[in-house]
């Protein structure tokens, strides 16, 4: 069963800085690796997929890596501000599972930006 | 377009009642899904559909049930509710498996 983990649960940081975020999971034959962000009380919104293929993934001040031997996906945040507070989850999906879509996600980083 | 819509977004529920959750899309998309989340865990699947007619289901499908008798609507249905299934639900869509749009999410309570 695909393992997913995201340290550290949580993360402050004054704005400004840039930061890394990281998911690491346990079986490396993945279809892809999405992470997502979530807003109290909100749903998730897709920030970044990166295909089994792909090394990394940028939209905007993110870019997402993927290293599928060592199972690790880092998202990097440039410059961040207080709107980036939020809570961020990655997901993989297995190539495994015949007709299954589903996605395995992590528990998530509980991101802080401080003014 | 209106994405993904989910309702009612907060219910209480006693237990051994009923309810269903609905899920609309509006973008066409083939798949659908229904994930639970509880406090400080990843969020996990219920039950998928890869299209109208077919649904599978995902890693904790008791005590849940579904249909989907067209490409916009995939309700979930609680038959006897339990405070277990005490949780946030959210409904997604996708075309194919690529990337997943999701809803607001309704909030749910078993006392």
């Amino acid at each position: 069963k695909q393992e997913v983990t995201q340290i550290p649960a949580a993360l402050s940081v004054p704005e400004g800085e840039n930061l890394v975020l990281n998911c690491s999971f346990t079986d490396s034959a993945i279809y892809n690796l999405q992470w997502f962000r979530q807003d109290p009380g909100k749903g998730l919104t897709s920030l970044l997929l990166i295909q089994s293929s792909q090394r990394e993934q940028t939209s905007g001040r993110l870019n997402a890596s993927l290293d599928k031997s060592s199972g690790r996906s880092t998202l990097y945040i440039a410059a961040s501000q207080p709107g980036d507070s939020a809570t961020y989850l990655c997901a993989v999906r297995l190539t495994s599972q015949t007709g299954a879509n589903n996605l395995f996600f992590g528990t998530g980083t509980r991101l802080t930006v401080i003014p | 377009n209106a994405g993904v819509t989910q309702t009612p977004k907060f219910r209480i529920l006693k237990i051994g009642q009923s309810m269903t959750l609905q899920c609309t899309q509006d973008m066409n998309h083939n798949y659908m899904y229904w994930y639970r989340q509880d406090p400080g865990m990843g969020l996990k699947l219920i039950y998928y559909s890869v299209g109208a007619g077919i649904t599978d289901k995902g890693e904790v499908p008791n005590g849940y049930n579904v249909s989907r008798s067209t490409t916009e609507d995939f309700p979930l249905r609680l038959e006897l509710a339990a405070p277990s299934q005490t949780s946030v639900y959210f409904c997604a869509s996708s075309y194919a498996g690529e990337t997943q749009y999701f809803g607001p999410g309704t909030r749910l309570l078993v006392l």
